[in-house]
């Protein structure tokens, strides 16, 4: 019973270059969540998304960031031209529907050089 | 647009107290209410959920509470270990989740 994987862990970008972030639901969730940790600051809402679907984003920058969550394999939160401000940890999260119980992986640690 | 308050932002208590930390919200219209334990470097992991018509929750050594009405919850640590050392964060959850800035539990022994 896998819980919720990420990867990679650690990810090291220089300013300009493009970051991908990889999130695998637990088996059986369908729904995927996006979080970001800014240093020094709470947990805020990214993205909510199905199979194929966004739901609701409200939480993304305008600009940049994008997801996916494709028919088949993982969740992609992809952010374009890094800037240093977009330093964080960046958490995913899945449920078995909507309004469930979230269940969230470990984190990418994303830097920007 | 629902904000989640936490205090104390940090409490430091020696092993065997039994501590409460505190969590409020501004809006009543929360599907669920849900503790997590946040360790350094690691995710989130859920402790106790309450659905929105419970009042409380029992796990082990921890107890939460649930009040609507005051917007508010607490968190209950019975017997405090060096082991419960981590950052405590509630939310409260529509559809997201809205998370407070968490308290920062440390537990000497």
């Amino acid at each position: 019973n896998a819980g919720v994987m990420q990867n990679p862990r650690h990810l090291v970008r220089r300013r300009g270059q493009e970051a991908r972030l990889r999130c695998s639901p637990m088996k059986g969730h369908s729904h995927v969540y996006w979080y970001r940790q800014l240093p020094e600051e709470g947990l805020k809402f990214m993205v909510y998304l199905q199979k194929e679907n966004i739901i609701d984003e409200s939480g993304m920058p305008k600009e940049r960031f994008s997801a996916e969550f494709p028919k088949e394999g993982p969740s992609i939160l992809r952010i374009q031209q890094v800037v240093r401000g977009d330093s964080a940890a960046y958490f995913c999260a899945s449920s078995p529907g909507d309004l469930q119980p979230q269940h969230f992986g470990d984190g990418t640690r994303l830097s920007i050089l | 647009k629902q904000e989640v308050t936490q205090i104390p932002a940090a409490l430091s208590v020696p092993e065997g107290e039994n501590l409460v930390l505190n969590c409020s919200f501004t809006d009543s219209a929360i599907y669920n209410l849900q503790w997590f334990r946040q360790d350094p470097g690691k995710g989130l992991t859920s402790l106790l959920l309450i659905q929105s018509s419970q009042r409380e929750q029992t796990s082990g050594r921890l107890n939460a509470s649930l009040d609507k009405s005051s917007g508010r919850s607490t968190l209950y640590i019975a017997a405090s270990q060096p082991g419960d050392s981590a950052t405590y964060l509630c939310s409260g959850s529509a559809r997201q989740l809205t998370f407070g800035s968490g308290t920062q539990l440390t537990v000497l022994p």
